[in-house]
């Protein structure tokens, strides 16, 4: 079984400050790790990935997570952030492997709220 | 078409009453994934075809809850005698052998039973 932990349900950051969402994993398998948003009233939508290689991955909108084995951790972080960044983000795990066909495991989701 | 694609956006049903909930997936991509998002809550996988066959129905919470995919691409998700519990966003997403393990999600469909 699998499990993704969010530790902060909710960030409330500065405009240009920098911010960190944590996010830790359980699994028996080696994963795939996900980071996504999701906009008021809107899908989910993908802003990085880490499935094997370099552990420091770098997204859209300026995001980049580290994937950290030992610590079973991908915290996602971004240098400064922007009003337009305030949405909920999930983080997800997937099996790795060649017989899995990628259904995904959500975190409970972290609220990011900047302020001006 | 350019993303995936549900229907209806918003949905108020009264309990008891059945609802179907359709997705259309990105044109070519052979996985299909449903989810269930209850407010304040991470998607929860509810089921998953690879072309035509439901090869995971795990998810599913109920006999209630049935989900089909007869020609391969366009997907029904059926809720029959809904109850209040079912409330949720219901999510489609899709995935194809060439995107790197990405999958696409739609915009979901807004269920409220009342």
């Amino acid at each position: 079984a699998q499990s993704v932990t969010q530790l902060d349900s909710q960030v409330p950051v500065f405009e240009e400050a920098p911010v960190e969402l944590r996010c830790n994993y359980s699994s028996s398998v080696s994963v795939y790790l996900f980071w996504y948003v999701q906009y008021p009233n809107q899908g989910l939508q993908l802003l990085l990935k880490y499935l094997s290689g370099s552990t420091l991955v770098k997204g859209i909108n300026g995001f980049e997570a580290e994937f950290n084995k030992s610590q079973t951790s991908f915290h996602l972080r971004k240098p400064s952030v922007h009003i337009s960044d305030t949405a909920e983000y999930f983080c997800a795990a997937a099996n790795a492997g060649g017989t899995s066909y990628g259904k995904l495991t959500f975190g409970q989701g972290t609220i990011l709220t900047v302020h001006p | 078409g350019a993303g995936v694609s549900q229907s209806p956006r918003y949905k108020v049903a009264k309990r008891g009453q059945d609802v179907a909930l359709r997705c259309d997936p990105i044109s070519g991509h052979v996985s299909l994934f449903w989810y269930q998002q209850a407010l304040g809550q991470g998607p929860e996988f509810l089921t998953y075809f690879q072309n035509e066959a439901q090869l995971d129905k795990s998810g599913l919470p109920s006999d209630r809850f049935f989900a089909e995919r007869p020609e391969g691409s366009v997907s029904t998700l059926k809720i029959q005698r809904t109850q209040q519990e079912d409330s949720a966003v219901y999510l489609c997403a899709s995935r194809d052998s060439h995107s790197g393990n990405t999958i696409y999600f739609g915009e979901g469909s807004w269920l409220t039973v009342v």
